[in-house]
């Protein structure tokens, strides 16, 4: 059983502040590491990846990887009313031979941003 | 450039009927995907497919659930027999070869009555 876990929210926040969003995941050969953000009645839109240890930034969002851990997060700095979504953490169990394969997703967070 | 477009947008059927929804990937993809989403849910992997072959169906539900992509292209997920616990948004989305990034159509929202 190959799950993926994110802390149950819902996340509030003032306009402002850092979001911190947090996702275990049990499956250690999972290789990719994905954050995709889905505002009410839309699609998943991804807006982060991460591959490796450590961190890595993109705009206000950072993604943190601890492979030793099984723990991957998502960091938003001065979060905005338009980050107010629900945000999915996903990870990626490769198939024989190849990067491609299946996403695992979490249930999501659901992040509200006051202003 | 054009993101994944999936047809039709919405699709309400009456339960036992046949339905075949569309997904059209990203230009030059040459992986595709299906999932479904329930509320309060995260997606759920369906099947998906590289070239023409799929690659791992070991996420269709029952042999209701089928689905082709005859020219490596444009995809069909068709459901037989529909059941009301179909009821679901379906998502299509696209990867290159070389890359595990995924990016998600618009979906389609099933509604069985």
């Amino acid at each position: 059983q190959k799950e993926v876990e994110q802390n149950s929210g819902p996340l509030s926040v003032p306009e402002g502040a850092i979001a911190s969003l947090n996702c275990t995941y049990s499956d250690r050969v999972s290789q990719s590491f994905f954050w995709y953000r889905q505002y009410s009645g839309k699609s998943p839109e991804l807006i982060m990846s991460i591959y490796s240890n450590g961190d890595k930034e993109d705009g206000r969002f950072t993604a943190q990887l601890n492979k030793a851990s099984q723990y991957v997060s998502l960091l938003i700095r001065d979060s905005q009313p338009s980050d107010s979504a629900t945000y999915l953490c996903a990870v990626n169990i490769p198939g024989r031979g190849s990067t491609l394969g299946r996403l695992y997703f979490g249930r999501g967070t659901q992040l509200t941003v006051w202003p | 450039g054009a993101g994944v477009s999936q047809t039709p947008s919405n699709k309400v059927t009456e339960k036992g009927k046949y339905v075949e929804l569309r997904c059209d990937p990203i230009s030059g993809h040459t992986a595709l995907y299906w999932y479904r989403q329930s509320l309060g849910q995260g997606p759920e992997f369906l099947i998906y497919f590289q070239g023409t072959g799929a690659a791992d169906d070991s996420g269709l539900p029952n042999d209701r659930f089928f689905a082709v992509r005859p020219e490596g292209s444009v995809s069909t997920l068709k459901i037989q027999r529909t059941e009301r616990g179909d009821s679901a948004v379906y998502l299509c989305a696209s990867s290159l070869t070389r890359g595990p990034e995924q990016f998600f159509g618009p979906g389609t929202r099933l509604t069985v009555l």
